[in-house]
């Protein structure tokens, strides 16, 4: 199946920018999302990117996609503590288009 | 609507016995999916509904598990004589609109197999 990989951890300081980085292997990825999962509840989508996009900003949200080294990154301005969470990214591809693959997910904790 | 929900939340079980979990979607979504989280990794796919119709299943699922979505709207997953493996966080979720949409995910059920 699909390999797709993430940091296992991540710890800033309020008020900096985050980044959460993910690879993917298929390069027929149609598209990719990232979701925020806190302790005790479900997996809540962020954002999303299609595969003919380099870039989508969503308000303190910045996804970069770089289709050629496959890897896709999330940056969060102004982190704050209630974005304390795993971040999942997820990839949907042609051949799989029913089936989410994710990743292993990144701990972001953020220092007050 | 609120969104996705599912019950028991929690499930504590003796290694043997079945259990049954069960998934209400969001109501117009007729795609429904199954994921199994353990700790530390990601959600991975089990099974896949559209509609009544389960058109897709995973290798992870075993013999021992059976899901059902009788009328296109609930689904629920059974696990036939459970093992300490099969313990988990069981996530269901669904989605409308064409292949590779946005899913929306329940809470889940933790399974705890003693």
């Amino acid at each position: 199946g699909e390999d797709v990989e993430q940091s296992l951890f991540l710890s800033v300081r309020e008020g900096d920018s985050s980044v959460i980085n993910c690879t993917y292997t298929d390069s027929s990825s149609t598209y990719l999302y990232w979701y925020k999962q806190e302790p005790g509840a479900g997996l809540q989508l962020l954002t999303y990117i299609f595969s003919n996009m380099d870039m989508k900003q969503d308000q303190r949200l910045t996804v970069l996609l770089n289709k050629k080294d496959k890897h896709l990154s999330l940056r969060i301005a102004d982190t704050q503590t209630g974005d304390s969470a795993i971040y999942f990214c997820a990839e949907v591809t042609w051949n799989t288009g029913n089936q989410f693959y994710f990743g292993t997910g990144t701990s972001l904790t953020v220092i007050p | 609507d609120t969104g996705v929900s599912q019950d028991p939340r929690h499930k504590i079980t003796k290694r043997g016995q079945n259990v049954t979990f069960r998934c209400d979607p969001i109501s117009e979504h007729n795609r429904l999916y199954w994921y199994r989280q353990t700790l530390g990794q990601g959600p991975e796919f089990l099974t896949y509904f559209q509609n009544e119709a389960q058109l897709e299943k995973s290798r992870l699922l075993s013999d021992r598990f059976s899901a059902e979505r009788p009328k296109g709207s609930f689904s629920t997953l059974e696990i036939q004589r459970t093992e300490q493996g099969d313990s988990a966080m069981y996530l269901c979720a669904s989605s409308v609109g064409p292949r590779g949409a946005e899913q929306f995910f329940g809470p889940g059920t933790r399974l705890t197999v003693l």
